[in-house]
């Protein structure tokens, strides 16, 4: 069936690296790609998404690219700050049925 | 704009209980998605209801039950709990097309942590 694989974490930088985690899907179509986050204590929040091949999503200086060849979606920003540190689920859905697969999540800590 | 709204926010039963959960949607969203989040995991869907209707289900038992009500809001109802039911449990309202084609992002609330003892 259709499946989300992130890279496991934690994941610990300091501020201002860059960062990179990593995410492929497995799907019998053309998923739509999603990023969201989840800060302590809080349900999700929607980071960026794509919707067809190429596409790029951005918000927030984070940026992530769908790749259909790879069938990825790493999710990249050029220099994190202390208040990035969440947990960042990558997902897809099939617009057939709008439910949504999520991966298991990656925390971030980020160190000043 | 209101965001997605739930109650209660904290919640401890013990096994064989039964639990009701709420959930409001997003003003102008038609559509609600119930998902279950164990410790340290992914959401898992557990089912969908559009226009008080259930859309979609995911693998969860006949005692994982819903509701959607005329102003769109909904409940989560799990009768005859068990320990591994202990989770975050999280809504998402959205808003589907006339068709089966869904065209817009779901947007979700805090969550209820439902302890089971």
């Amino acid at each position: 069936g259709d499946s989300v694989t992130q890279m496991e974490g934690p994941v610990t930088l300091s501020e201002e690296a860059f960062l990179t985690i990593n995410c492929t899907y497995t799907a019998t179509g053309y998923p739509s790609l999603f990023w969201y986050v989840q800060y302590p204590g809080e349900g999700l929040q929607l980071l960026l998404k794509a919707t067809k091949a190429d596409d790029k999503g951005s918000n927030k200086g984070f940026e992530a690219t769908y790749r259909k060849e790879t069938t990825s979606f790493h999710l990249e920003k050029g220099s994190v700050q202390v208040s990035d540190s969440a947990v960042y689920f990558c997902a897809l859905r099939m617009n057939r049925d709008d439910k949504i697969i999520f991966g298991k999540g990656t925390r971030l800590h980020i160190l000043p | 704009e209101t965001g997605v709204t739930q109650s209660p926010t904290h919640l401890i039963k013990t096994r064989g209980q039964q639990v009701t959960l709420r959930c409001s949607s997003q003003s102008g969203h038609n559509t609600v998605s119930w998902y279950q989040q164990a410790l340290g995991q992914g959401p898992q869907f557990i089912f969908q209801y559009y226009r008080e209707e259930e859309n979609g289900r995911g693998n969860f038992p006949p005692r994982f039950s819903g509701l959607q009500f005329p102003n769109y809001s909904s409940e989560l109802n799990v009768n005859a709990l068990e320990l591994d039911d202990s989770a975050l449990y999280l809504c998402a309202s959205s808003s589907l097309g006339g068709g089966p084609i869904s065209t817009d992002t779901q947007y979700f609330g805090p969550g209820t942590r439902l302890t089971v003892l």
